[in-house]
């Protein structure tokens, strides 16, 4: 299947600072792509989904000035969370949709565990 | 919310079938039925996603009922490394997916 990388794997940061997460596509390029934000012993949540050249798209409840997406390219989408506090310390997932077929799939990338001291 | 109603927790002993259901009673006539599992802290893992006809391939079989409104996910030969959460999703057709909280599957030695 496709490849979905995600960088860094785990960060540990200040509150107050601000942490960007990549993803890229590795053997595929994704017009699509989604962050989702995962809880401890909870379910995925999708955060917002990201579409190349065009501004990102947010669920309900995301603050899309907090949680900063760029996908500047057809492989490469970022998700930067701006002044990071404690309650923001998740596991931050990825995944790209494969094109061209209606009954895409998303190959998830390995997600990142941020923790906000 | 969710569109999928999956048992919070299944065990399964080491090399036995492990049968995951799924119901998706309000599924649309052009939306999939996905299968992702998820092992501890890493990113879920595709397994499976089938229409109307019953699919197969390396990983798992999916069967869906003639009516679509469920689904099972069967696993021939459990092993340890199977436990895992696993997800049914309904969706597709360039629609965004909505995780539900998922089956989790203990295989037991």
């Amino acid at each position: 299947g496709a490849v979905v990388s995600q960088h860094p794997s785990r960060v540990i940061c200040k509150s107050g600072t601000s942490v960007k997460i990549e993803c890229r596509s590795l053997d595929f390029q994704a017009t699509t792509m989604f962050w989702y934000r995962q809880f401890p012993k909870k379910s995925l949540m999708l955060m917002a989904t990201s579409n190349e050249g065009s501004k990102a798209t947010y669920e309900q409840g995301v603050e899309k000035d907090k949680f900063l997406i760029n996908h500047a390219s057809l492989t490469l989408s970022t998700l930067t969370v701006t002044s990071a506090h404690p309650e923001d310390s998740s596991f931050y997932i990825c995944s790209a949709e494969t094109p061209g077929q209606s009954s895409d799939e998303q190959f998830f990338g390995p997600g990142t565990r941020l923790t906000v001291l | 919310d969710a569109k999928t109603t999956q048992p919070p927790s299944m065990d399964c002993a080491e090399g036995r079938a492990a049968n995951l259901p799924c119901n998706h009673s309000t599924i649309s006539g052009n939306e999939y039925v996905y299968w992702y599992r998820q092992i501890h802290s890493q990113g879920p893992q595709y397994i499976i996603h089938g229409l109307k006809n019953n699919e197969t391939n390396e990983m798992a079989s999916l069967i869906i009922t003639e009516d679509r409104k469920s689904s099972t996910l069967i696993l021939p030969h459990a092993t340890l490394r199977d436990t895992a959460v696993y997800y049914c999703i309904v969706g597709g057709g360039y629609q965004k997916v909505t995780f539900g909280t998922g089956t989790k599957l203990q295989v037991i030695p």
